[in-house]
């Protein structure tokens, strides 16, 4: 079955620093990846997607890394802010199955300041 | 409207009862999404509406759990019989279309007693 995992449950980075956040999956067949940011009581909210025809894409501070050989996806966060404490989860959706995304469990970052 | 949109926010129910969660969610989004967060843990998938076409109810846990889409916006989640098993956040997300990251509600908080 599909299996989308984090190698880290909590990582703690001191405020400035870079972050990575990283994300393993098992499913040869999946094509398109997210990450999402979780503050506390809210929902995912949407950070950055990828594609598997890529293997890097950056945005405002993020960049997601694919690496198919190896099945592993993972999340930097530059000069880290307070503000990116949050639980940051992988989510991975099979090739022509768009109905729904795979979850990975979650990593918690801490950011010190 | 702006974002999606659940209710209640929080719901606390005695164990045996029928709850109702309820989901607006962004107009024009023709997918809509539950998902079960359980404290700690990823997103687990229930239930998937697409325009018109038969919901993907795999993901529900039971037959206790039941989902209607009405008009192809607003959408109830109704949980008969609660069991304390239940508790947990039920997030709601839409999507313009699918195969495309979702926007996610903040959720509704249950608690089962």
């Amino acid at each position: 079955g599909e299996s989308v995992g984090l190698h880290l449950p909590t990582l703690s980075v001191q405020e400035g620093d870079n972050s990575i956040i990283n994300c393993a999956y098992s499913n040869s067949a999946s094509d398109y990846f997210i990450w999402y940011k979780q503050e506390s009581g809210k929902g995912p909210q949407f950070i950055i997607d990828i594609r598997s025809n890529m293997d890097k894409r950056q945005g405002q501070r993020v960049t997601v890394l694919l690496n198919k050989t190896v099945k592993h996806l993972s999340l930097q966060i530059a000069a880290t802010q307070p503000g990116d404490s949050a639980v940051y989860f992988c989510a991975e959706n099979i090739r022509n199955n768009f109905n729904k995304f795979y979850f990975g469990s979650g990593t918690k970052l801490n950011v010190k300041p | 409207g702006a974002g999606v949109s659940q209710s209640p926010s929080n719901k606390v129910t005695e164990k045996g009862k029928d709850v109702e969660l309820r989901c607006d969610p962004i107009s024009g989004h023709t997918a809509l999404y539950w998902y079960r967060q359980s404290l700690g843990q990823g997103l687990e998938f229930l239930i998937y509406f697409q325009g018109n076409s038969a919901p993907d109810k795999s993901g529900l846990p039971s037959d206790r759990f039941s989902a209607e889409r009405t008009g192809g916006s607003v959408s109830t989640l109704t949980i008969q019989r609660t069991q304390q098993e239940d508790s947990a956040v039920y997030l709601c997300a839409s999507s313009f279309e699918q195969g495309h990251g979702y926007t996610f509600g903040s959720g509704t908080r249950l608690t089962v007693v």
